[in-house]
């Protein structure tokens, strides 16, 4: 089955530096990778997701890229702001899984102001 | 934040005794989904179903069971047989790719 590792388990940036989560996946027939963002006592929400055929992906501050050959993925937050602090799980999804996900570790990234 | 619920907030339970965790969702969504999150090792999923009456074991489904006898609801069963039950439990859906969280149910094996 599909393995997902994420790194690292936590980081740390000051207020508007950038923040890098990288992510590696195991089964070369997946074919699409979200993002979830989890602030504490609430539930993970979608934040941006890559599907294959494309290298990277871009919304406002947070974007996203893959290497397929590598096997790898990223989250890139740019200008980080205090609001950003929260954890993060990178996830994969093999093509003939139906909507199954297989999720990383999880990220605890923490903005200090 | 509506749209999918799971009761209860925080559920403890004996050791020995099932404990049966509620999901329930209004968004028509076909596809349903449980997960376990433990610290530091992200979402595990225990079960899902993509239509009513059928469903499939995930990775973690032992000490576990479900039922999908209705599109909205997708309730989870942890059994006696689950040795290390005390977890955060997620309940999701989703109709294509995005998939929709409940707020989670805490459980606590005393």
């Amino acid at each position: 089955g599909e393995n997902v590792e994420q790194h690292p388990s936590t980081l740390s940036v000051q207020e508007g530096d950038s923040a890098v989560i990288k992510c590696t996946y195991s089964d070369s027939a997946s074919n699409y990778f979200p993002w979830y963002k989890q602030e504490l006592g609430k539930r993970p929400q979608l934040i941006i997701d890559i599907r294959s055929n494309v290298g990277e992906k871009k919304d406002q501050r947070i974007a996203v890229t893959l290497n397929k050959t590598a096997k790898h993925f990223s989250l890139h937050i740019t200008e980080t702001q205090p609001e950003d602090s929260a954890v993060y799980f990178c996830a994969a999804r093999r093509d003939n899984a139906g909507n199954m996900l297989t999720f990383g570790g999880g990220t605890r990234l923490m903005v200090k102001p | 934040d509506g749209g999918i619920t799971q009761s209860p907030k925080y559920l403890f339970r004996k050791e020995g005794q099932n404990v049966t965790l509620s999901c329930e969702q209004n968004l028509n969504h076909d596809a349903m989904y449980w997960y376990r999150q433990d610290p530091g090792q992200g979402l595990r999923l225990i079960y899902y179903s993509q239509i009513v009456n059928d469903f499939q074991k995930g990775d973690i489904a032992e000490g576990y069971s479900v039922s999908r006898e209705k599109k909205e609801s997708f309730p989870l069963t942890v059994t006696s047989a689950q040795k290390n039950p005390t977890a955060f439990y997620l309940c999701a859906s989703s109709r294509e790719d995005e998939q929709f969280f409940g707020p989670g149910t805490r459980l606590t094996v005393l």
